[in-house]
């Protein structure tokens, strides 16, 4: 079993609907991350989260650390949105630890 | 203004000769990571420097070395490539003293081999 297991792995949506990705982690971790990552390679971090919630614009974050559970919601969402979407908890080592990301695209 | 910049975006390197990939930040942090990425999976980690403590992974091949000469720069020396290696390398940084930091990543390198 993955350490790391996010659903679902493809999305495609219309564009303005609400999207929630879903991340599970098996293992201890000091953070999480969440990364969006573009056709190119480049990575941006979205969030770093250890509890609670975060929002940046039309993305929210959460986090529930009893439950080794964390969503990414984006909201409105618009064509420039697709993306991989990556969670990575990060270990007791600092290391990051990689979920196999989604697949987001986003139709006009 | 970038912060984590990575040199060059795009080797080509032939089969056997030793290759070098660099990284630098400005953001101070003490902690930078080497990622291979292959086409359509997630990044695997390579090796990592906390200050100068060396971090490798278990299953990175012996090909691969790291030098860390100062908490700016980050070098990916990868000794003898084989077609295998082709890939995105992706560099990034994280700062432990301040508990929830960030990384944050360069544009990655992409690296071919023929």
């Amino acid at each position: 079993k993955n350490e790391v297991e996010q659903s679902p792995q493809n999305l495609t949506a219309q564009e303005g609907e609400f999207i929630t990705i879903n991340c599970s982690y098996s293992v201890g971790i000091s953070a999480l991350h969440w990364l969006q990552q573009h056709p190119g390679g480049g990575i941006v971090s979205l969030f770093m989260l250890s509890s609670g919630k975060k929002k940046h614009g039309r993305l929210i974050a959460t986090i529930n650390i009893q439950e080794k559970h964390s969503s990414l919601h984006i909201t409105a969402s618009h064509p420039r949105d697709s993306a991989v979407y990556i969670c990575a908890p990060r270990g007791s080592n600092y290391q990051l630890i990689w979920g196999a990301g989604t697949k987001l695209i986003i139709k006009p | 203004d970038a912060m984590v910049i990575q040199n060059p975006r795009y080797q080509v390197t032939q089969f056997g000769k030793p290759v070098t990939l660099s990284c630098s930040q400005t953001l101070n942090h003490n902690v930078m990571y080497w990622y291979q990425q292959k086409s359509s999976q997630a990044p695997k980690l390579l090796f990592h420097y906390y200050d100068k403590d060396f971090n490798n992974e278990a299953d990175t091949p012996d090909n691969f070395q790291s030098r860390r000469p100062n908490t700016s720069f980050c070098f990916l020396d990868i000794r003898s490539p084989g077609l295998g290696d082709a890939a995105m390398y992706l560099c990034a940084t994280s700062r432990t003293d301040r508990g929830n930091a960030e990384a944050f990543f360069g544009q990655g390198t992409r690296l071919t081999v023929v």
